[in-house]
């Protein structure tokens, strides 16, 4: 059973519009969300995180909004460039001693200039 | 340089042999992790440690095996008891401690092609 998903396995945006990722989680212990950006053939690199004591972190174009009523959370990257395309794994871990990181199983954003 | 390394970068094995990938950091991390991503899956944890000498199952473990005997190291064999070895396995480290929440880094990764 999947405790983090992303139902859209691909999604493709034109150069310079909002490209908006979606994860949804099942378990209510997740209280740290992080969101990875990986390249072929390479380690995912960490791109932004947020804590379950807020509903919104940004970091230059990337802004990411949790809403812990729905599990929902959503990457959102203004403006798209082609240097975006790649996959974005959505994660999670409860912030307790022992805490591992839960995946989902990525998007693959194409951005078409 | 701060980081964590993996070796080798790509890696082929005979049905029934067993292979070690290595995986390395001088990140002063605590925790340490393996994962293996499938074509169109996510990543998904074979073992973790949170600190030196002691490891825990992740969830598709069987197969595998890690030792952690130095805090910078974390090697994974791949024994000729996991089925479908063929994959990309992925390591990670990041700072434990708690209720602190962090991000983990992770290597390259290793590809596994067994023939």
């Amino acid at each position: 059973d999947q405790q983090v998903k992303q139902n859209s396995p691909s999604l493709s945006v034109q150069e310079g519009r909002i490209s908006i990722l979606n994860c949804d989680y099942t378990n209510s212990m997740f209280d740290y969300f992080l969101w990875y950006k990986k390249y072929p053939a390479e380690g995912p690199t960490f791109l932004i995180s947020i804590s379950s004591i807020k509903d919104k972190n940004e970091d230059g174009r990337f802004t990411v909004f949790l809403n812990k009523s729905a599990k929902h959370l959503s990457l959102h990257i203004v403006p798209s460039q082609p240097g975006d395309s790649a996959v974005y794994f959505c994660a999670a871990s409860a912030g307790n001693y022992g805490q591992n990181f839960v995946f989902g199983p990525g998007t693959r954003l194409s951005v078409l200039p | 340089d701060g980081g964590i390394t993996q070796s080798p970068k790509y890696l082929f094995r005979k049905e029934g042999q067993n292979v070690t990938l290595s995986c390395e950091q001088n990140l002063n991390h605590d925790a340490m992790y393996w994962y293996r991503q499938d074509p169109g899956q996510g990543l998904r944890l074979i073992y973790y440690s949170q600190i030196v000498n002691d490891f825990q199952k992740g969830d598709i473990a069987e197969g595998y095996s890690v030792s952690r005997e130095k805090k910078e190291s974390f090697p994974l064999t791949v024994t000729s008891a996991q089925k479908n070895p063929t994959a990309f396995y992925l390591c990670a480290s990041s700072m434990t401690e708690w209720r602190t929440n962090t991000e983990a880094f992770f290597g390259q990764g290793t590809r596994l092609t067994v023939v």
